[in-house]
């Protein structure tokens, strides 16, 4: 069975420009998170998707957006890029939003903001 | 709101050595409780969690972990460690009471088996 896959692995971006990271699910699977990953702060919880739906977000400014498709793939945008973007997107899925659900993680994609 | 600490940011340990990774979560309600390991250039890969019942949970690659919901900890332990364990290790906390299902990571613990 094909795990969480996410595209690109790798991108490098300029300040201000606008990017588009992309997750596929296992199947089956109907949420997908992301989660931004920076040098020396862990996880930090970016956004949940279930059914189509945003569930949640963190604290997050408003250039973070995504979506959620009918297969449930998901896509994570981030407007007017900043230095300080630069980090590892992880994308998750689950196969519901309940408390007890394993999250299964993608191998991410690093994003250099320069 | 719920926070997660992992004290040690680096554990160096040698081969064949016992190593426990200590992780702490801030409030005393019924929480879910998750050790994920991270390989380098990989995702999060899931060691073991704890939902309910007995308080020694074991989980992948030998790795166990005490629940203890008097110290609000829930620390993460191998009694022999091998190269291939090298990895940061993320605990995580998911609270049932928050309202809000997401997951609230420490900010890791590296550990670095030495031959």
């Amino acid at each position: 069975e094909a795990g969480v896959t996410q595209s690109p692995t790798h991108l490098i971006k300029t300040r201000g420009q606008q990017v588009t990271l992309r997750c596929s699910p296992i199947s089956g699977h109907t949420s997908v998170y992301w989660y931004q990953q920076a040098l020396g702060l862990g996880l930090q919880f970016l956004l949940w998707y279930d059914e189509g739906e945003e569930r949640n977000r963190g604290n997050f400014p408003p250039r973070f957006s995504g979506r959620q498709f009918p297969n449930y793939s998901s896509e994570l945008n981030v407007n007017a890029l900043e230095l300080e973007d630069s980090a590892l997107y992880l994308c998750a899925s689950s196969l519901g939003g309940g408390y007890t659900d394993t999250q299964y993680f993608g191998p991410g994609t690093r994003l250099t903001v320069l | 709101a719920q926070s997660v600490t992992q004290l040690d940011s680096q554990v160096p340990v040698f081969e064949e050595a016992p190593v426990e990774l200590r992780c702490n979560y801030s409030s005393s309600v019924s929480v879910y409780l998750f050790w994920y390991v991270q390989y380098p250039n990989q995702g999060l890969q899931l060691l073991l969690k704890y939902l309910s019942g007995s308080t020694l949970v074991k989980g992948i690659n030998g790795f166990e972990a005490e629940f203890n919901k008097s110290q609000t900890s829930f620390h993460l332990r191998k009694p022999s460690v091998h190269i291939s364990d090298t990895a940061e290790y993320f605990c995580a906390v998911s609270d049932p009471t928050s309202g809000t299902y997401k997951y609230i990571f420490g900010t890791g613990t590296r550990l670095k088996v030495l031959a």
